[in-house]
């Protein structure tokens, strides 16, 4: 899965609760976004990076905030988990901004 | 922001016959359209792609087609196997470095 790796793989939290999820890239890409994915609304970008220490907000993006350290790693979390952020999380990186590769999801539970 | 609608969001095909995945988008700027393949439990997967200079692009048994004018785009799957059963995603990309995604299509090829 073009060199992404997320971590966990599967997490149930308690509400109220931090949580913080982790992808981290081999390829050296720019670009690394995360996207949550629920049925019935594909994927919405939540955050997104186009640099070490540059982040953007997407459509989704209260009750998260990301950082970017270094290249290879791109945080999500979240500040005090609600039920509502039930859903599977995906990162993508992209090199030029366009072709966006993803990685094999996080499923979280909050309960 | 942009904002991709995709048809139908469950679409049904006898292996071997045609499957048609419809997308339209909203931002005019958009000049870089993705489609992802997401089969069960993994990440999606970019299958094929257009940019706005082309207006048609195949690879083997699938093809997109574009309609700037129109905004709308399209994937068409000929000779449809059993593991072309997945959920297709149309998206579309504008220039402020997001890929905004449709809801999704299930496909079912029936053997």
């Amino acid at each position: 899965d073009a060199g992404i790796t997320q971590s966990p793989r599967h997490k149930v939290t308690e509400t109220g609760t931090p949580v913080t999820l982790r992808c981290h890239q081999t390829e050296n890409h720019r670009y690394m976004y995360w996207y949550r994915q629920d049925p019935g609304h594909g994927l919405r970008l939540i955050h997104y990076s186009y640099g070490v220490k540059d982040t953007d907000k997407g459509e989704v993006s209260d009750g998260y905030s990301v950082s970017r350290s270094k290249t290879e790693d791109f945080l999500l979390t979240l500040e005090s988990a609600t039920s509502s952020q039930t859903s599977v999380y995906f990162c993508a990186i992209s090199a030029s901004g366009t072709e966006a590769f993803f990685g094999q999801g996080t499923r979280l539970t909050v309960v | 922001g942009e904002n991709v609608e995709q048809h139908p969001s469950t679409l049904s095909v006898q292996e071997g016959d045609s499957a048609v995945i419809k997308c339209t988008y909203s931002d005019s700027a958009s000049n870089y359209f993705p489609w992802y393949k997401q089969e069960l439990g993994k990440g999606p997967q970019l299958i094929i792609d257009i940019r706005s200079n082309v207006g048609e692009k195949k690879d083997q048994r699938i093809a997109v087609t574009l309609n700037k004018t129109a905004k709308h785009f399209s994937l068409h799957i000929t000779e449809t196997q059993p593991e072309d059963s997945a959920v297709y995603f149309c998206a579309a990309f504008s220039n402020d470095y997001k890929l905004s995604f449709g809801a999704g299509t299930t496909v079912t090829v029936r053997a």
